[in-house]
């Protein structure tokens, strides 16, 4: 079970707006450790959609955005397309006594 | 444009050492601040984080791995490489090598290999 908890699957029409959480703790999210965002198409390398919780890379369209408050932080993707279809993780770090580097278990997003 | 590319068996035998390679082009691993590290996807599941390294050789491992891996650098070949020992059926895996965008192993990873399968199995 991931220290990251994500909703196994969300889904939405194309055009529509979804959002994915990612529910941390004090330990990471809650003590300020930053969240990044990932989409994997399978056989594919994952790509980097949001880093340091609401920064875009170059290239990313300006249609996912992320956001973080407290223990939790999201991403929302508006403008629902086809190619959006994919599995998403978030990414952060966690300080407790056995440190680590942790991912969510995973979203799949399917457009309806 | 940097591109990195995992190389190594596909299969591995149940108690012995796994070992990938990860080649990095567009990039000099010697010359940079970055971390690399490595990840695993099992089949069915999430992404997992190994390892990262910087290029002076200074590592950081999982907790739940600790134990069995090893994560090297080699800046005369610009290449890292990840050695897990005693394999079991529970490491068969998708194993992607990536680049950490930044000076520290908790940063964003921004470039990622295509990802290599390594089935253990006798």
């Amino acid at each position: 079970q991931s220290v990251l908890t994500q909703p196994p699957s969300v889904s939405g029409a194309p055009g529509q707006r979804v959002t994915i959480s990612c529910t941390g703790s004090n330990s990471n999210i809650g003590a300020g450790s930053d969240v990044h965002w990932y989409q994997h198409l399978p056989g594919t390398a994952p790509k980097l959609l949001i880093y340091v919780n609401n920064n875009r890379p170059s290239g990313v369209p300006d249609r996912f955005s992320g956001s973080k408050s407290g223990t939790s932080a999201s991403l929302a993707i508006t403008g629902l397309q086809a190619e959006d279809e994919a599995d998403y993780y978030c990414h952060s770090y966690d300080s407790s006594l056995s440190a680590d580097v942790i991912f969510g278990g995973g979203t799949k997003l399917t457009v309806l | 444009q940097l591109r990195l590319q995992e190389s190594g068996p596909g299969l591995v035998k149940p108690s012995e050492t796994l070992s990938l390679t990860c080649s990095v082009s567009g990039d000099s691993i010697s010359s940079s601040t970055n971390y690399w590290g490595w990840i695993r996807q099992p089949p069915g599941k999430g992404l997992e984080w190994i390892g990262s390294i910087s290029y002076s050789g200074s590592t950081y491992y999982t907790p739940s791995l600790k134990s069995r891996v090893t994560i090297s650098v080699d800046t005369s070949k610009n290449q890292f490489s990840l050695r897990l020992s005693s394999v079991t059926a529970a490491d068969t895996a998708v194993f992607y090598c990536a680049r950490h965008n930044g000076d520290s192993y908790v940063d964003q990873l921004d470039y990622w290999g295509q990802g290599t399968l390594v089935t253990v199995s006798s």
